[in-house]
């Protein structure tokens, strides 16, 4: 069965600190991975997404890792912000381009001021 | 970016009663909708696939006739969600691939429905 995890559940930080948020994946043959943020009550931002063929991508204060072969990806926060509260969510596309998303179980990151 | 609009973003209706969902791309043609269900404090699950002309087609444990997806046209897909009760009350998301962007999904805002 094709899953996917993030750990932890829930992450409280202070203001300032740069943070890693955690995503695996059971089946490696990914096509694509993919961030996203979500607020209470709301739909999905798309933050970053990952080719299976790339190590990572850079947006901002943002990076995501993609490692294949262990079936993990990361995504890590720097200078965290008040403003970055939220869901973070990781989904895997796997097989062809033209197969569904599988979410993982996001990650409620408060971040404190 | 791509834009996809979803209406109504709150429904709150009586048991019984059938509600409509739509979910529209605004700038680019989507071959392929997904309509995903999101309980609280949980994460995105998927209900169905939805294509242009075609029937959708159903994740286990999803009732197809309970949940009626209709994809008329590359720009607008809907679910009805029949004979609604309370256990129904959750968050749909729409999202709307798009084939000239590498197949990347486009989110809708999530319509929030309430069965009383």
């Amino acid at each position: 069965k094709q899953e996917v995890t993030q750990i932890p559940a829930a992450l409280s930080v202070p203001e300032g600190e740069n943070l890693v948020l955690n995503c695996s994946f059971t089946d490696s043959a990914i096509y694509n991975l993919q961030w996203f943020r979500q607020d209470p009550g709301k739909g999905l931002t798309s933050l970053l997404l990952i080719q299976s063929s790339q190590r990572e991508q850079t947006s901002g204060r943002l990076n995501a890792s993609l490692d294949k072969s262990s079936g993990r990806s990361t995504l890590y926060i720097a200078a965290s912000q008040p403003g970055d509260s939220a869901t973070y969510l990781c989904a895997v596309t796997y097989g062809g381009a033209t197969n569904k998303l599988i979410f993982g179980t996001g990650t409620l990151l408060a971040v404190q001021p | 970016g791509a834009v996809v609009s979803q209406h109504p973003s709150r429904v709150i209706c009586k048991s019984g009663t059938s509600v409509k969902i739509e979910c529209r791309s605004l700038d680019f043609q989507a071959t392929t909708m997904f309509w995903y269900r999101q309980f609280p404090k949980q994460s995105l699950m998927l209900m169905a696939t939805s294509n242009e002309g075609s029937k959708a087609t159903y994740e286990q444990g999803v009732e197809k006739d309970k949940f009626l997806i209709n994809h008329a046209s590359l720009t607008l897909s809907t679910l009805t969600v029949t004979s609604a009760h309370p256990e129904d009350s959750s968050f749909y998301i729409c999202s709307a691939r798009d084939r000239g962007a590498k197949n990347i999904q486009y989110f809708g805002a999530g319509t929030r429905l309430s069965v009383l």
